[in-house]
Protein backbone atom coordinates (compact mmCIF):
# COMPACT_ATOMS: atom_id res chain seq x y z
CA UNK A 1 0.00 0.00 0.00
CA UNK A 2 0.80 3.76 0.13
CA UNK A 3 -0.38 4.66 2.81
CA UNK A 4 1.53 7.00 5.55
CA UNK A 5 0.84 5.13 9.19
CA UNK A 6 0.50 6.90 12.40
CA UNK A 7 -1.32 6.39 15.88
CA UNK A 8 -4.21 8.25 16.02
CA UNK A 9 -4.09 9.93 19.25
CA UNK A 10 -1.88 10.59 22.09
CA UNK A 11 -2.03 11.96 25.72
CA UNK A 12 0.96 13.66 27.58
CA UNK A 13 0.69 15.77 30.96
CA UNK A 14 2.56 19.48 30.97
CA UNK A 15 6.41 19.23 31.61
CA UNK A 16 6.52 15.71 30.03
CA UNK A 17 7.71 14.36 27.11
CA UNK A 18 6.22 13.04 23.85
CA UNK A 19 7.09 10.67 21.21
CA UNK A 20 4.87 10.95 18.10
CA UNK A 21 5.47 7.71 15.60
CA UNK A 22 5.31 7.48 12.26
CA UNK A 23 6.00 4.78 9.56
CA UNK A 24 6.18 5.38 5.98
CA UNK A 25 6.02 3.27 2.23
CA UNK A 26 8.64 4.56 0.03
CA UNK A 27 12.06 3.66 0.75
CA UNK A 28 13.30 6.29 -2.00
CA UNK A 29 11.72 9.08 -0.10
CA UNK A 30 13.66 12.43 0.11
CA UNK A 31 12.37 14.28 2.86
CA UNK A 32 10.22 13.55 5.58
CA UNK A 33 8.28 16.50 7.84
CA UNK A 34 6.22 16.90 10.49
CA UNK A 35 4.08 19.19 10.57
CA UNK A 36 1.34 20.82 12.72
CA UNK A 37 -2.30 21.68 12.59
CA UNK A 38 -4.62 23.38 14.92
CA UNK A 39 -8.20 23.46 15.56
CA UNK A 40 -9.38 25.17 12.77
CA UNK A 41 -5.91 26.04 11.32
CA UNK A 42 -3.72 25.66 8.36
CA UNK A 43 -0.44 23.35 8.57
CA UNK A 44 2.23 24.47 9.79
CA UNK A 45 5.79 22.86 8.88
CA UNK A 46 7.35 22.26 12.29
CA UNK A 47 10.97 20.26 11.18
CA UNK A 48 11.58 18.17 8.11
CA UNK A 49 14.79 15.62 7.83
CA UNK A 50 16.74 14.67 4.75
CA UNK A 51 16.44 11.04 4.26
CA UNK A 52 20.60 10.79 4.74
CA UNK A 53 20.30 11.72 8.49
CA UNK A 54 19.28 9.70 11.29
CA UNK A 55 18.82 12.39 13.63
CA UNK A 56 17.45 15.99 13.51
CA UNK A 57 17.29 18.25 16.47
CA UNK A 58 15.66 21.73 16.86
CA UNK A 59 15.31 23.38 20.01
CA UNK A 60 12.40 21.29 21.84
CA UNK A 61 11.78 18.85 18.57
CA UNK A 62 14.08 15.53 18.06
CA UNK A 63 13.20 13.80 14.92
CA UNK A 64 14.84 10.32 14.43
CA UNK A 65 14.88 8.44 11.23
CA UNK A 66 15.20 5.07 10.94
CA UNK A 67 15.35 4.03 6.97
CA UNK A 68 15.60 0.17 7.65
CA UNK A 69 12.26 -0.06 9.42
CA UNK A 70 11.15 3.40 7.35
CA UNK A 71 9.73 4.52 11.23
CA UNK A 72 10.02 8.17 11.88
CA UNK A 73 9.73 9.69 15.49
CA UNK A 74 8.94 13.25 16.46
CA UNK A 75 9.86 14.10 20.27
CA UNK A 76 8.80 16.98 22.67
CA UNK A 77 10.84 18.18 25.36
CA UNK A 78 9.04 19.69 27.96
CA UNK A 79 6.02 19.59 26.45
CA UNK A 80 3.41 22.15 26.86
CA UNK A 81 -0.52 23.10 26.55
CA UNK A 82 0.08 25.11 23.99
CA UNK A 83 1.34 21.72 22.11
CA UNK A 84 -1.84 20.59 22.00
CA UNK A 85 -2.48 20.03 18.24
CA UNK A 86 -3.05 17.04 15.84
CA UNK A 87 0.63 16.42 14.12
CA UNK A 88 1.15 15.48 10.68
CA UNK A 89 3.81 12.94 9.48
CA UNK A 90 4.45 13.28 5.10
CA UNK A 91 7.14 11.91 3.44
CA UNK A 92 8.42 13.12 -0.28
CA UNK A 93 9.54 10.88 -2.80
CA UNK A 94 11.94 11.09 -5.03
CA UNK A 95 10.73 10.67 -8.27
CA UNK A 96 7.86 12.67 -10.24
CA UNK A 97 6.47 15.90 -8.92
CA UNK A 98 7.26 17.26 -5.40
CA UNK A 99 4.16 16.27 -3.88
CA UNK A 100 3.63 15.32 0.01
CA UNK A 101 1.68 11.82 1.02
CA UNK A 102 0.10 12.83 4.39
CA UNK A 103 -0.72 10.78 7.47
CA UNK A 104 -3.88 10.66 9.49
CA UNK A 105 -2.43 12.60 11.66
CA UNK A 106 -2.01 12.45 15.62
CA UNK A 107 -3.64 13.78 17.88
CA UNK A 108 -1.53 15.61 21.03
CA UNK A 109 -3.29 16.52 24.16
CA UNK A 110 -1.41 18.02 26.68
CA UNK A 111 -2.95 18.58 30.39
CA UNK A 112 -1.88 20.83 32.87
CA UNK B 1 6.41 39.20 4.92
CA UNK B 2 2.61 37.51 4.33
CA UNK B 3 2.62 34.07 3.93
CA UNK B 4 0.49 32.23 1.74
CA UNK B 5 -2.94 33.74 1.58
CA UNK B 6 -6.51 31.88 0.38
CA UNK B 7 -10.28 32.89 -0.04
CA UNK B 8 -12.43 33.19 0.84
CA UNK B 9 -12.16 31.51 4.33
CA UNK B 10 -15.13 29.70 4.31
CA UNK B 11 -17.82 28.82 2.21
CA UNK B 12 -21.40 27.32 1.88
CA UNK B 13 -22.84 25.53 -1.26
CA UNK B 14 -25.44 23.15 -2.38
CA UNK B 15 -24.90 20.06 -4.65
CA UNK B 16 -24.72 20.61 -8.15
CA UNK B 17 -23.16 24.05 -7.88
CA UNK B 18 -19.60 25.28 -9.14
CA UNK B 19 -16.82 27.13 -6.72
CA UNK B 20 -13.63 28.78 -7.41
CA UNK B 21 -11.23 29.06 -4.47
CA UNK B 22 -8.29 31.16 -4.55
CA UNK B 23 -4.67 31.40 -3.67
CA UNK B 24 -1.76 33.91 -3.40
CA UNK B 25 1.61 32.18 -2.76
CA UNK B 26 4.30 33.74 -0.99
CA UNK B 27 6.29 36.41 -2.72
CA UNK B 28 9.21 34.84 -4.96
CA UNK B 29 7.77 31.85 -5.14
CA UNK B 30 6.93 29.89 -8.25
CA UNK B 31 4.85 26.78 -7.16
CA UNK B 32 1.41 26.16 -5.91
CA UNK B 33 -0.08 22.89 -4.52
CA UNK B 34 -3.79 22.12 -3.88
CA UNK B 35 -4.59 19.48 -0.82
CA UNK B 36 -8.07 18.01 0.15
CA UNK B 37 -8.28 17.91 3.89
CA UNK B 38 -11.55 15.44 4.54
CA UNK B 39 -12.03 16.09 8.18
CA UNK B 40 -10.19 13.98 10.34
CA UNK B 41 -8.29 12.57 7.67
CA UNK B 42 -4.47 14.22 6.22
CA UNK B 43 -4.20 16.25 3.47
CA UNK B 44 -4.86 14.83 0.01
CA UNK B 45 -3.10 15.91 -2.94
CA UNK B 46 -5.04 17.15 -6.28
CA UNK B 47 -2.71 19.64 -8.30
CA UNK B 48 0.19 21.05 -8.61
CA UNK B 49 1.12 24.07 -11.23
CA UNK B 50 4.39 25.46 -11.43
CA UNK B 51 5.32 28.39 -13.83
CA UNK B 52 1.73 27.91 -15.24
CA UNK B 53 1.75 24.69 -15.93
CA UNK B 54 0.23 21.48 -14.33
CA UNK B 55 3.31 19.56 -13.08
CA UNK B 56 1.20 16.67 -11.24
CA UNK B 57 -2.12 15.58 -10.72
CA UNK B 58 -4.00 13.43 -7.71
CA UNK B 59 -6.45 11.04 -8.05
CA UNK B 60 -9.59 13.17 -8.20
CA UNK B 61 -12.59 13.43 -11.17
CA UNK B 62 -12.31 15.66 -13.79
CA UNK B 63 -14.97 17.50 -11.96
CA UNK B 64 -11.51 19.27 -10.30
CA UNK B 65 -9.71 21.97 -12.34
CA UNK B 66 -7.46 24.55 -11.54
CA UNK B 67 -5.02 26.77 -13.31
CA UNK B 68 -1.93 29.65 -11.95
CA UNK B 69 -2.18 32.97 -13.18
CA UNK B 70 1.25 35.46 -14.79
CA UNK B 71 1.51 36.37 -10.97
CA UNK B 72 1.58 32.46 -9.80
CA UNK B 73 -1.90 32.70 -7.95
CA UNK B 74 -3.87 30.03 -8.45
CA UNK B 75 -7.62 28.97 -8.44
CA UNK B 76 -9.30 25.64 -7.83
CA UNK B 77 -12.49 25.00 -9.24
CA UNK B 78 -15.14 22.23 -8.36
CA UNK B 79 -17.53 22.11 -10.67
CA UNK B 80 -21.12 19.93 -9.79
CA UNK B 81 -20.47 19.80 -5.82
CA UNK B 82 -21.28 16.48 -3.97
CA UNK B 83 -21.62 16.05 -0.15
CA UNK B 84 -18.31 14.55 -0.22
CA UNK B 85 -16.53 17.70 -1.52
CA UNK B 86 -17.15 18.81 1.75
CA UNK B 87 -13.59 19.83 3.21
CA UNK B 88 -10.90 22.02 4.08
CA UNK B 89 -9.14 23.20 0.95
CA UNK B 90 -5.19 24.04 1.25
CA UNK B 91 -2.81 25.56 -0.55
CA UNK B 92 1.07 25.42 -0.48
CA UNK B 93 3.50 27.33 -2.38
CA UNK B 94 7.30 26.66 -2.80
CA UNK B 95 10.24 28.00 -4.45
CA UNK B 96 10.31 25.57 -7.60
CA UNK B 97 8.30 22.28 -8.19
CA UNK B 98 11.26 20.62 -7.08
CA UNK B 99 11.74 17.45 -4.57
CA UNK B 100 14.14 19.92 -2.44
CA UNK B 101 11.77 22.84 -1.95
CA UNK B 102 9.47 23.01 1.17
CA UNK B 103 5.81 23.81 1.05
CA UNK B 104 4.31 26.43 2.99
CA UNK B 105 0.63 25.99 3.74
CA UNK B 106 -2.22 28.56 3.90
CA UNK B 107 -4.87 28.78 6.28
CA UNK B 108 -7.41 27.15 4.31
CA UNK B 109 -10.50 27.35 2.65
CA UNK B 110 -13.15 25.47 4.60
CA UNK B 111 -16.26 24.21 2.27
CA UNK B 112 -19.35 22.61 3.25
CA UNK B 113 -21.54 21.71 0.34
CA UNK B 114 -25.36 20.98 1.49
Amino acid sequence: GEDVEQSLFLSVREGDSSVINCTYTDSSSTYLYWYKQEPGAGLQLLTYIFSNMDMKQDQRLTVLLNKKDKHLSLRIADTQTGDSAIYFCAERRASGYSTLTFGKGTMLLVSP
Amino acid sequence: DAGVTQSPTHLIKTRGQHVTLRCSPISGHKSVSWYQQVLGQGPQFIFQYYEKEERGRGNFPDRFSARQFPNYSSELNVNALLLGDSALYLCASSLVAGASNEQFFGPGTRLTVL
